[in-house]
């Protein structure tokens, strides 16, 4: 089974600051997507951003962006200009291209300080 | 985006009674819909695959006679956690897949069960 990793279990942030959330997988598939969700102390899980394997292009989507690396097997989440509405867990996510399972890694969670 | 909601988002019973948590896909039809569990600061644990029309497909080690899963129409799944028991006690999340190409899950506001 595809496996998926966060190496960091809780990163800190100041306000109107850069940071970056780490995350690896394994997978002897070519074709399968990944994805960043955040989990706030609501609980729902909500996308943040999504990368088709086959893209070599960086997904971005407004203040979050991806830096995919398919060789290293690596899909790191930036977050750009911090804000306190980010603090959050963040799960990695992996999916098949040809089946329906999601892999979840262990998650990341974000605190911002003001 | 597509709209997934659970309910109930809170529910405590005692133990050895059965407890019914529904996912319901508001604006879209879900052929498959996924059950996850989530225990205190940890990650999603995929329990179970629901198939609108068919039976649900069990993650190995989920006990599926504890867990019933009923996916009788293309928006709506049902997860029934039989004779509860206090170790039953956690997070339940239900998904479904929304879009042709999108790909990505989208989540129930989650459902958390206490088991007295």
């Amino acid at each position: 089974a595809q496996t998926v990793t966060q190496s960091q279990p809780e990163m800190s942030v100041q306000e109107a600051e850069t940071v970056t959330l780490s995350c690896t997988y394994d997978t002897s598939e070519s074709d399968y997507y990944l994805f960043w969700y955040k989990q706030p102390p609501s609980r729902q899980m909500i996308l943040v951003i999504r990368q088709e394997a086959y893209k070599q292009q960086n997904a971005t989507e407004n203040r979050f962006s991806v830096n995919f690396q398919k060789a290293a097997k690596s899909f790191s989440l930036k977050i750009s200009d911090s804000q306190l509405g980010d603090a959050a867990m963040y799960f990695c996510a992996y999916r098949s291209a040809n089946f329906n399972k999601f892999y979840f890694g262990s998650g990341t969670k974000l605190n911002v300080k003001p | 985006g597509a709209v997934v909601s659970q309910h109930p988002s809170r529910v405590i019973c005692k133990s050895g009674t059965s407890v019914k948590i529904e996912c319901r896909s508001l604006d879209f039809q879900a052929t498959t819909m996924f059950w996850y569990r989530q225990f205190p600061k940890q990650s999603l644990m995929l329990m179970a695959t629901s198939n609108e029309g068919s039976k649900a497909t069990y993650e190995q080690g989920v006990e599926k006679d504890k867990f019933l899963i009923n996916h009788a129409s293309l928006t709506l799944s049902t997860l029934t956690v039989t004779s509860a028991h206090p170790e039953d006690s956690s997070f339940y999340i239900c998904s479904a897949r929304g879009g042709a190409n999108t790909g990505e899950l989208f989540f129930g506001e989650g459902s958390r069960l206490t088991v007295l």
